[in-house]
């Protein structure tokens, strides 16, 4: 089964700040790695993904991940934080459950991100 | 412009009573789920749907009961409410082979 661990579930940083929140999974095939995010009573935006292409992957709103098989890691960064980056943050692995390709997504526990001015 | 919507965003009820989500997408996809995201944020898959036919079902109780009419609509019914049944329940889409799901806004139910 595959898994996904967030480390730390509140992370906070200074508007203008760098931003980084780590994630890392557990998957016995090469794994299709997601992260989400969800603004206060909204549902989940896709921010980026990672399909096995390039293992730097570039999101919307300034935000990046590097997929380190070898740390089996794909943590999530933006240069430069801004308030409106003040939301949870979700890792999610996607599972080829029976071979097939209809996946189920298993989410780590969300990390909390606050941005102070 | 809405991908995927869910009806209704608020949902309060008694315990024992018997309910219904329903959960529309307009992106074309074949594939729907039902997530539950727990007061403590953890979200977990309940079911999955391919073309109208169940392709996951988690150990969810059987007092759920999903129902898709056709590939663009997936609901959940749930029969004798419980406490523990308060959470947030996100329907997602996809494509078949894009493993990118597209979330609706969620439904918050509160059974008191």
């Amino acid at each position: 089964a595959q898994s996904v661990t967030q480390l730390g579930s509140h992370v906070s940083v200074s508007e203008g700040a760098l931003v980084l929140l780590r994630c890392n999974y557990s998957s016995s095939v090469p794994p299709y790695l997601f992260w989400y995010v969800q603004y206060p009573n909204q549902g989940l935006q896709l921010l980026l993904k990672y399909t096995s292409a390039a293992t730097l992957v570039k999101g919307i709103n300034g935000f990046e991940a590097e997929f380190k098989k070898s740390e089996t890691s794909f943590h999530l960064t933006k240069p430069s934080a801004h308030m409106s980056d003040a939301a949870e943050y979700f890792c999610a692995v996607s599972d080829l459950t029976g071979g097939t390709s209809y996946g189920k997504l298993t989410f780590g526990q969300g990390t909390i991100l606050t941005v102070h001015p | 412009d809405t991908a995927v919507s869910q009806t209704p965003k608020y949902l309060v009820t008694q315990m024992g009573n018997d309910k219904s989500i329903k959960c529309e997408q307009n992106l074309g996809h074949d594939t729907m789920y039902w997530y539950k995201q727990d007061s403590k944020k953890f979200l977990k898959i309940m079911f999955s749907y391919n073309n109208k036919e169940l392709i996951i079902n988690e150990t969810v109780p059987n007092r759920f009961s999903p129902k898709s009419p056709d590939k663009a609509h997936l609901n959940l019914h749930i029969n004798s409410l419980e406490l523990g049944d308060s959470a947030v329940y996100f329907c997602a889409s996809s494509q078949l082979g894009q493993h990118e799901q597209f979330f609706g806004p969620g439904t918050r139910l509160t059974v008191l």
